[in-house]
């Protein structure tokens, strides 16, 4: 059972627009939403992460939106670059408690941004 | 400071053969975490370290995966008698605690089980 649902698996994006990726969740005791950026051969690195007491939030160029009713969250990032292209993983975890450092992730969207 | 890294980059194996993975957290990082990555799939958590705490296996596939750590340091995942659907990246991650502290994770080690 697959608990935390991604998509799209692939976007391309002119430079300059905007890339939105959606994730959605099943377990109400995950609590923790971060997304991670992956470059080819690399390990996932922490991009921007947000609790859901609160709605969004923003680090420069990137904006997570988070709606707890229907157990949303998704991922924008303005002015898109190609140095942005890249794939990102939404993830997700308990705040405390058992289980509180087991991220669940998504599958992955490959982001291309074309000059 | 230098970041986890992982040893071997790469590894070609045999299937039936064992293989041993070696993950070197970030100095100071109590907390230790496998993950493997299976191509165009999310990663899958394996096993979870803290400190001198017993480590959290829920996430091993089967019995032929194992995994040690010694203090708060190196480790090692075994994978004995490979299978070819053991074909992955295997990735280690260390944060400065446990529960939602930012995971480092290391470039990964890509396993090709023949």
């Amino acid at each position: 059972q697959q608990q935390v649902k991604q998509s799209p698996q692939s976007l391309i994006v002119q430079k300059g627009g905007i890339s939105i990726i959606n994730c959605a969740y099943e377990n109400t005791a995950f609590d923790y939403f971060p997304w991670y950026q992956q470059f080819p051969g690399k390990g996932p690195a922490l991009l921007i992460a947000i609790r859901p007491d609160v709605s969004e939030k923003k680090e420069g160029r990137f904006t997570i939106s988070f709606n707890k009713s229907a157990k949303q969250f998704s991922l924008h990032i303005m002015d898109s670059q190609p140095g942005d292209s890249a794939t990102y993983f939404c993830a997700a975890s308990p705040r405390s408690g058992a289980g509180s450092y087991q991220l669940t992730f998504g599958k992955g969207t490959k982001l291309s941004v074309i000059p | 400071g230098a970041g986890v890294s992982q040893s071997p980059s790469n590894k070609v194996t045999e299937k039936g053969k064992d293989v041993e993975l070696r993950c070197d957290p970030i100095s100071g990082h109590t907390a230790l975490y496998w993950y493997r990555q299976r191509l165009g799939q999310g990663l899958e958590f394996l096993i979870y370290f803290q400190g001198n705490s017993a480590p959290d296996k829920s996430g091993l596939p089967s019995d032929r995966f194992s995994a040690e750590r010694t203090g708060e340091s190196v480790s090692t995942l075994t994978i004995q008698r490979t299978q070819q659907e053991d074909s992955a990246v295997y990735l280690c991650a260390s944060s400065f605690r446990g529960g939602n502290y930012e995971q480092y994770f290391g470039p990964g080690t890509r396993l090709t089980v023949t």
